[in-house]
């Protein structure tokens, strides 16, 4: 079963607009990595964030990970057209063996 | 460095047919993961190889097999094709494994099975 959902599961906005992904978990983690899919570049790592911090940013991504409630969200500001894609959380669960666990995605669609 | 390298990029194949695809890991790395991936479904894991050993194996039937090499290049198995694993699959090395490790991706296997 999958340990990461995403929501939604599909998201639509315009160019210049913020785009926010989230990601449920079930089970305690060590870390959570986000990962973007498009057809040009494959699947690609963007961040990862490790279950003792709470905020990690990387140029124009920014990543919460609140264990409490065991979410993350992805926030994607100033969206341009190359961010359209599929964005995907991997958990490494506590207890997994280091086992990556996949969310089905989210599908970003930025129109220009 | 060169990237993750799989072969062939697409393969056509009949039901009943068998089929082994190849990844290339990132020079100095140990560990290669295999995924499925069909539209709507995410990544489901088949397997990890760490320095030539199984060190973790997702819920596919027997037919799904792989191995690691002593130059850490791996290759992955399916015997007895079914329509149902017609799939995008994708290889992922790491310097020591999943856990809290970076997975670099290659660009994926296109499998048909007709």
């Amino acid at each position: 079963s999958q340990q990461g959902e995403e929501d939604p599961q599909a998201l639509s906005i315009q160019e210049g607009e913020n785009a926010t992904m989230n990601c449920s978990y079930k089970t305690s983690i060590n870390n959570l990595q986000w990962y973007r899919q498009n057809s040009g570049r494959g699947l690609v790592h963007l961040i990862l964030i490790r279950s003792n911090e709470r905020e990690k940013h990387s140029g124009r991504l920014r990543v919460t990970l609140d264990t409490s409630k065991k979410s993350s969200s992805l926030l994607i500001t100033a969206s341009r057209a190359a961010d359209t894609a599929s964005y995907f959380c991997a958990t490494d669960a506590k207890g997994s063996n280091y086992q990556l666990i996949w969310g089905a995605g989210t599908k970003l669609i930025i129109k220009p | 460095k060169a990237g993750v390298t799989q072969t062939p990029r697409y393969l056509i194949k009949t039901r009943g047919q068998q089929v082994t695809l190849s990844c290339s890991p990132i020079s100095g790395h140990r560990s290669v993961s295999w995924y499925q991936q069909t539209p709507g479904q995410g990544l489901q894991f088949l397997f990890e190889y760490f320095s030539e050993t199984q060190r973790n194996k997702g819920n596919f039937p027997g037919r799904f097999s792989g191995r690691q090499f002593s130059n850490s290049r791996s290759e992955m198995n399916v015997s007895t094709l079914e329509l149902g694993d017609s799939a995008l699959y994708l290889c992922a090395s790491s310097l020591s494994g999943q856990g809290g490790n970076i997975q670099y991706f290659g660009a994926g296997t296109r499998l048909s099975v007709l």
